[in-house]
């Protein structure tokens, strides 16, 4: 059965930076595009970045661009979520999520339990 | 940016009631509409997709509609398990959510 685990997240100042990681089993991984997406406590859920199969497709929302970088290790069956110059803001749990579809049109059909993150000095 | 928002917030319904939650897109989405399913402290779980596409393993009590704008979940029977907050996500553009409706007894 398809599984998706989150890692990484913690307690980190603002300015910082943190990397949180996907483990991926049960399909093919390097078929699908993948995505983070957060939410932050007691809100709803924000869609933050997604990446092809092959990693040559990358799309991030306006909130995170140039901040977070998101990569994937084929290899591993795994992703990944840099976050550089963390804000109180970013303060969420973060989930990787597995994507349907096609043409830059996807809905997530598998999640993980999520890592929180929380920005704090 | 497309803007989701659902109604209502909160819906109070008894087991074995049906419930209607909807969600209208700020501009239409074609059928590019998914529903998710989120428990307390849980991920959230894809219900429906397509707008009225089951997904894999979701009851039958569970049905989408609508096009466009605007669209509804129904669940049919409620059972305990049914109680969460339910979103909306259209997938026409960058995806983007709705606000919830938490389902309540």
């Amino acid at each position: 059965q398809v599984q998706l685990v989150e890692s990484g997240g913690g307690l980190v100042e603002p300015g910082g930076s943190l990397r949180l990681s996907c483990a991926a089993s049960g399909f093919t991984f390097s078929e699908y595009y993948m995505s983070w997406i957060r939410q932050a406590p007691g809100k709803g859920l924000e869609w933050l970045s997604y990446i092809s199969g092959s990693g040559s497709h990358i799309n991030y929302a306006d909130s995170v661009k140039g901040r977070f970088t998101i990569s994937r290790d084929n290899a591993k069956n795994s992703l990944y979520l840099q976050m550089n110059s963390l804000r109180a803001e970013d303060t969420a749990v973060y989930f990787c999520a597995r994507l349907r579809g096609s043409g830059g049109q996807y809905y997530f059909d598998y999640w993980g339990q999520g890592t929180l993150v929380t920005v704090s000095s | 940016e497309i803007v989701m928002t659902q109604s209502p917030a909160t819906l109070s319904v008894s087991p074995g009631e049906r419930a209607t939650l909807s969600c209208r897109a700020s501009q239409s989405v074609s059928s590019n509409l998914a529903w998710y399913q989120q428990k307390p402290g849980q991920a959230p779980r894809l219900l429906i997709y397509g707008a009225s596409t089951r997904a894999t393993g979701i009851p039958a009590r569970f049905s989408g509609g609508g096009s466009g704008t605007d669209f509804t979940l129904t669940i049919s029977s409620l059972q305990s398990e049914d109680f969460a907050v339910y979103y909306c996500q259209q997938y026409n553009n960058w995806p983007t959510f709705g606000q919830g409706t938490n389902l309540e007894i």
